[in-house]
């Protein structure tokens, strides 16, 4: 079973510092990896994917993929109240269209004033 | 562009009727996705179509779950009968291709089953 763990929260970070989020999963051939977020009652809407080992940056926030370690984290600096949502890591385990992408269960950001 | 459309958005049905949802994608999108996410816990891929065939089925729960999408465009997803653990939100999304490229939600339809 291909599994994609996260620390549920809350995380509670102060405005204006980095928001540190962590994701591991099982299957060591995994390819794709993105951070989905996802404020209450709303659909998931992507904000970073990253496909190689390193660091990848956008705006405020940097993704970090290590392969070996089959982990992948998503940074946020300058953390707004706006950030406050639940984060959710996604992996797509390979590269044939029978390879399904598989979410964790998210890890909830609150960005406190 | 439109986003993904979804009716209904909400829907409140007892245990043992049938409910449906429907959903249609961004267009040009070959793939079509629905999840089901309960409360607390992350999207759960049910069915994932290419065009307007089935890519993957394989946590869909047949007995009672069906899906299709006839000529490769929108798609509906029923449940019947219901119960009371397919409470969830049931997310529609779409993706240019099966692969790695990003993947646009619809806005769900949240189901009550009492």
């Amino acid at each position: 079973q291909k599994e994609v763990e996260q620390n549920s929260g809350p995380l509670s970070v102060p405005e204006g510092a980095i928001a540190s989020l962590n994701c591991t999963y099982s299957d060591r051939g995994s390819q794709s990896f993105f951070w989905y977020r996802q404020y209450s009652g709303k659909s998931p809407e992507l904000i970073m994917s990253i496909y190689s080992n390193g660091d990848k940056e956008d705006g405020r926030f940097t993704a970090q993929l290590n392969k070996a370690s089959q982990y992948v984290s998503l940074l946020i600096r300058d953390s707004q109240p706006s950030d406050s949502a639940t984060y959710l890591c996604a992996v797509l385990p390979g590269y044939s269209s029978a390879s399904k992408i598989i979410f964790g269960s998210g890890t909830r950001l609150s960005i406190r004033p | 562009e439109a986003g993904v459309a979804q009716s209904p958005r909400y829907k409140i049905i007892e245990k043992r009727q049938s409910v449906a949802f429907w959903c249609n994608p961004i267009s040009g999108h070959a793939t079509l996705y629905w999840y089901q996410q309960i409360l607390g816990q992350g999207p759960k891929l049910l069915i994932q179509f290419q065009n307007n065939g089935v890519v993957d089925d394989s946590q869909l729960p047949k007995d009672r779950f069906s899906a299709e999408r006839l000529k490769g465009v929108d798609s509906t997803l029923k449940i019947q009968p219901a119960k009371l653990e397919d409470s969830a939100v049931y997310l529609c999304a779409s993706s240019s291709d099966w692969g790695g490229n990003e993947q646009f939600f619809g806005p769900g339809t949240r189901l009550t089953v009492l």
